[in-house]
């Protein structure tokens, strides 16, 4: 298995432009996770999903964030319209619902907002 | 303040020496995770201790866990310069959420 895929890895963005970041999860998992990253904060829980539902969004900073995950292979977070201080690394893992949370993660999404 | 803190904050020490990392959490667990992570990596999980177990071997890691003192304890024996990383604490409540809260880190750094 390739494990939890992103995509970008990287991605440079002015302020004000739509940022959308992707995430494919473990076969056959079917938690998924979307964390961000940061100096100040630490790694903070934005959203999860189980079974493709959202159940927890509480992390999410505000509206201009927003998550899909339409299929069990595919999620999305998008920030609209993007700001400085979104500039983090953001992460998404996957676990199985049931038994032990152990949570895989992806490499990593480096956002930069100028 | 967030659940599950580590400390020290940073650690360096000598390759082959032991390192200790310590996390105290404040709610009731199902279970407590520790993970490494590499710069510019994510998350790998490394050992997985449940709240009715005491401690857990696992290669050269050795986690404990102290319900009463909410709080875990991971030890790395013959530290080697691959060992450096930032450690991570991970919990997840006794109320079915899924979710785990991470904290702050500690950053390990072995000198060869």
């Amino acid at each position: 298995d390739a494990g939890v895929i992103q995509s970008p890895r990287h991605e440079v963005t002015e302020m004000g432009q739509e940022v959308t970041l992707r995430c494919k999860p473990i076969s056959g998992h079917n938690s998924l996770f979307w964390y961000r990253q940061t100096m100040m904060r630490g790694l903070e829980l934005l959203i999860y999903f189980n079974n493709n539902v959202p159940i927890d969004d509480s992390g999410m900073p505000e509206d201009r964030f927003s998550a899909k995950m339409p299929n069990a292979s595919f999620s999305t977070l998008k920030i609209q319209p993007s700001e400085p201080r979104d500039s983090a690394v953001y992460f998404c893992a996957s676990s199985f619902l049931v038994g032990y949370n152990e949570q895989f993660f992806g490499p990593g999404t480096r956002l930069t907002v100028l | 303040s967030q659940q599950g803190e580590e400390d020290p904050q940073a650690l360096s020490i000598q390759e082959g020496e032991n390192a200790t990392m310590n996390c105290s959490y404040k709610t009731s667990i199902n279970n407590l995770q520790w993970y490494r992570q590499n710069s510019g990596r994510g998350l790998v999980h490394l050992i997985l201790i449940r709240s009715n177990e005491r401690e857990k071997h696992s290669g050269r890691l050795r986690v404990t866990l102290d319900t009463s003192k909410k709080s875990s304890s991971l030890l790395i024996t013959a530290s080697r310069a691959a060992d450096t990383a930032s450690y991570f604490c991970a919990t997840d409540g006794d109320t079915g959420r899924r979710a785990l809260t991470f904290g702050s880190g500690t950053r390990l750094q072995v000198q060869p």
